[in-house]
């Protein structure tokens, strides 16, 4: 069971958009401004898509934002594309843990 | 261009050590830590630990306190990750990742992957 809680999976058709959220607790999403969050299709390592909550690195498209209510943590796809098919994790820091903690991954489908 | 290169795929019997490096190239090796991440077949992302290059300090995940050891040979800025006594069920892939320190994830360059199969 993983510390962070994600939907399995969600949908959407191209153009539209979609947000994926990741569930923790005041230890860790809620109680500090490191979350991240990876994008993985098969057969690849993992890409940093957001980081610090609602950072994008370089080179992300910016379709692609993050934020924090609480906590939970949302990742937000607009405009979806084919192209975004893929897994999505999200991670924290956690004081109750010994630092890093990912969610369970939700498998994007473009309809 | 930031690289980290893997060794390649090991299969192993149960209880027989494997060691895994992690090659960097491309940016200051002791400026970033190096977190190591595994992922079960069909299985989401489990984070293992991290080694600071510079100090040669660590931090694992209680669950592999104890049978994990992360080194790091600064001479050819390479990171290892060692799993002593493995069972079938780490069977996965081993990926290593860069941050910017300890706890924050940032996980900004991956290596490609190592799976290791144990396997009587």
């Amino acid at each position: 069971q993983s510390a962070l809680t994600q939907p399995a999976s969600v949908s959407g058709s191209p153009g539209q958009s979609i947000t994926i959220s990741c569930t923790g607790t005041n230890s860790d999403v809620g109680g500090y401004d490191y979350v991240s969050w990876y994008q993985q299709h098969p057969g690849n390592a993992p890409k940093l898509m957001i980081y610090d909550v609602n950072n994008r690195p370089s080179g992300v498209s910016y379709r692609f934002s993050g934020s924090k209510s609480g906590n939970t943590a949302s990742l937000t796809i607009s405009g979806l594309q084919a192209e975004d098919e893929a897994d999505y994790y999200c991670s924290s820091y956690s004081s109750s843990s010994t630092d890093v903690v990912f969610g369970g991954g939700t498998k994007l489908t473009v309809l | 261009q930031v690289q980290l290169v893997q060794s390649g795929a090991e299969v192993k019997k149960p209880g027989a050590s494997v060691k895994v490096s992690c090659k960097t190239s491309g940016y200051t090796f002791t400026g970033f830590y190096i977190h190591w991440v595994r992922q079960a077949p069909g299985q989401g992302l489990q984070w293992m630990g991290w080694i600071n290059p510079n100090s040669g300090g660590t931090n694992h995940a209680q669950k592999f306190q104890g049978w994990v050891t992360m080194t790091r040979d600064t001479s050819i800025r390479t990171a290892y990750m060692e799993l002593s006594r493995p069972g079938s069920d780490d069977t996965a892939v081993y990926y290593c990742a860069r941050s910017p320190s300890g706890g924050v994830g940032n996980f900004d360059y991956w290596g490609q992957g190592t799976l290791v199969t144990v396997s009587s």
